[in-house]
């Protein structure tokens, strides 16, 4: 069965600084999709960054970054120079397959930046 | 484009009543998914619909919770009748056939 495990509950980081946020998952099937997404405190869920399971090289989007390591079956995001507004909870998510279905999560951590 | 709407954003409750949240998806995406997070614990998967289809209810708690989507548009959730355990913060997202998924901003439920 598919499962995602983030194991920091919460992180502080200093502004400026760079934060990787841990993610690993299991799946027995060989395509799948990683995401992550961002929910400030106002509520909604904002997509960051998505992996493709054969996807040779890493994910990056502006200051985001997805540090895939398939063999370890890790899926961690880094941001880089952080910001205020990066203070939020972030959650981890695979698909199984790449066509439409359900997308599970991790249980979320939660980042605050320290000015 | 439009995203995706949920309403309300906020309902308040007694045990023993009914909610009906709504969900309007991004125009074209036929496929429609509704998730839920109680008392701060995991975001959990309750269906997906392909556009009037249910094509997974797997994670639908009891059939105290009744999703429909006719004509394939926007979706409706109710509850009936609901349950202090109910409350937490329910999602709805919508892609196209493969693609990424838009979430709305939720509807934040109390049974009080």
């Amino acid at each position: 069965a598919q499962k995602i495990t983030q194991t920091q509950p919460g992180m502080f980081v200093q502004e400026k600084e760079a934060v990787t946020l841990d993610c690993t998952y299991d799946t027995s099937d060989p395509s799948y999709g990683l995401f992550w997404y961002k929910q400030p405190s106002s509520g909604e869920m904002i997509f960051l960054i998505y992996q493709g399971s054969y996807d040779q090289q890493n994910a990056t989007e502006g200051r985001y970054s997805l540090n895939f390591q398939k063999a370890r079956k890790s899926a961690n995001l880094v941001i880089s120079a952080s910001q205020l507004g990066d203070s939020a909870m972030y959650f981890c998510a695979m698909r199984e397959g790449f066509s439409a279905s359900k997308i599970i999560f991790g249980s979320g951590t939660r980042l605050s930046i320290r000015p | 484009e439009a995203g995706v709407t949920q309403f309300p954003s906020h309902s308040v409750i007694e045990k023993g009543q009914t909610v009906t949240l709504r969900c309007d998806p991004i125009s074209g995406h036929d496929n429609l998914y509704w998730y839920r997070r109680v008392m701060g614990k995991e975001i959990k998967f309750l269906l997906h619909f392909v556009k009037e289809s249910k094509q997974d209810e797997s994670g639908m708690p009891n059939n105290r919770f009744l999703a429909e989507r006719t004509g394939g548009t926007y979706s409706t959730l109710k509850v009936q009748p609901a349950e202090l355990e109910d409350s937490g913060v329910y999602f709805c997202a919508s892609s196209w056939a493969g693609g990424g998924y838009t979430f709305g901003s939720g509807t934040r439920l109390t049974v009080v």
